[in-house]
């Protein structure tokens, strides 16, 4: 079956406890993207990739980090988190190319940093 | 910069009730416009999307046009279902970077 995975699903840490959420995908896309959603502020992008070793800033990108070693995984790093990043994760996919081609959501990551 | 405005929600409708959900946006150059629906507890999914102007996106009986002249993408469905109860994102997207509207709630009732 064609998905993007989180991992994990649900993390409750503390201040400043470097934390990694991971992301995978199976339908061998170039391109991937991290995203945040708040109440009232809808989806913001953080970073986003267009294939292996290249990455670039979305909207949000302060306190977090990324990488892409490998085409399937786009993990989103918080080395040192802060209760404004308490929030819901979304990771995606899609195909390189033009911005039509659709995007694949993954379940969500749901942060809380006390 | 590029910017989305949604209608702010919630909505709540009666069953077969006709739905509109406002949407526009600010853009340099020419991007495609999208509206994803997420339902409880799940991502996002593609609802429709239209890239170029006066293009008609449809999918499931909801249906989208791209206006350039009033910069909108209006989502409409002619008979909500109760399971059309979810979260209504607009979005446009460049080359590489997506903006997206701050959602829409629908709540149809039986």
């Amino acid at each position: 079956e064609a998905q993007v995975t989180q991992n994990p699903r649900y993390l409750i840490t503390v201040t400043g406890k470097k934390l990694t959420v991971t992301c995978s995908q199976n339908m061998n896309h170039e391109y991937m993207s991290w995203y945040r959603q708040d109440p009232g502020l809808g989806l913001r992008q953080i970073y986003y990739s267009m294939n292996v070793e290249v990455t670039d800033k979305g909207d949000v990108p302060e306190g977090y980090k990324v990488s892409r070693k490998e085409k399937r995984n786009f993990p989103l790093i918080l080395e040192s988190p802060s209760p404004n990043q308490t929030s819901l994760y979304f990771c995606a996919s899609r195909l390189a190319g033009e911005s039509y081609n659709e995007q694949f959501f993954g379940p969500g990551t749901r942060l809380t940093v006390l | 910069g590029d910017s989305v405005t949604q209608m702010e929600g919630p909505v709540t409708l009666s069953e077969e009730a006709f739905l509109t959900i406002n949407c526009t946006y600010t853009a340099t150059g020419y991007p495609s416009l999208f509206w994803y629906v997420q339902y409880p507890g799940e991502g996002l999914q593609l609802l429709l999307k239209a890239t170029k102007a006066d293009d008609k996106g449809s999918n499931k009986g909801f249906e989208a046009t791209y206006r350039k002249e009033t910069t909108s993408f209006h989502l409409e469905k002619g008979s909500v279902q109760v399971s059309d109860s979810a979260v209504y994102f607009c979005a446009l997207g460049g080359t590489y970077k997506y903006i997206f509207g701050t959602g829409t709630r629908l709540k149809v009732l039986a």
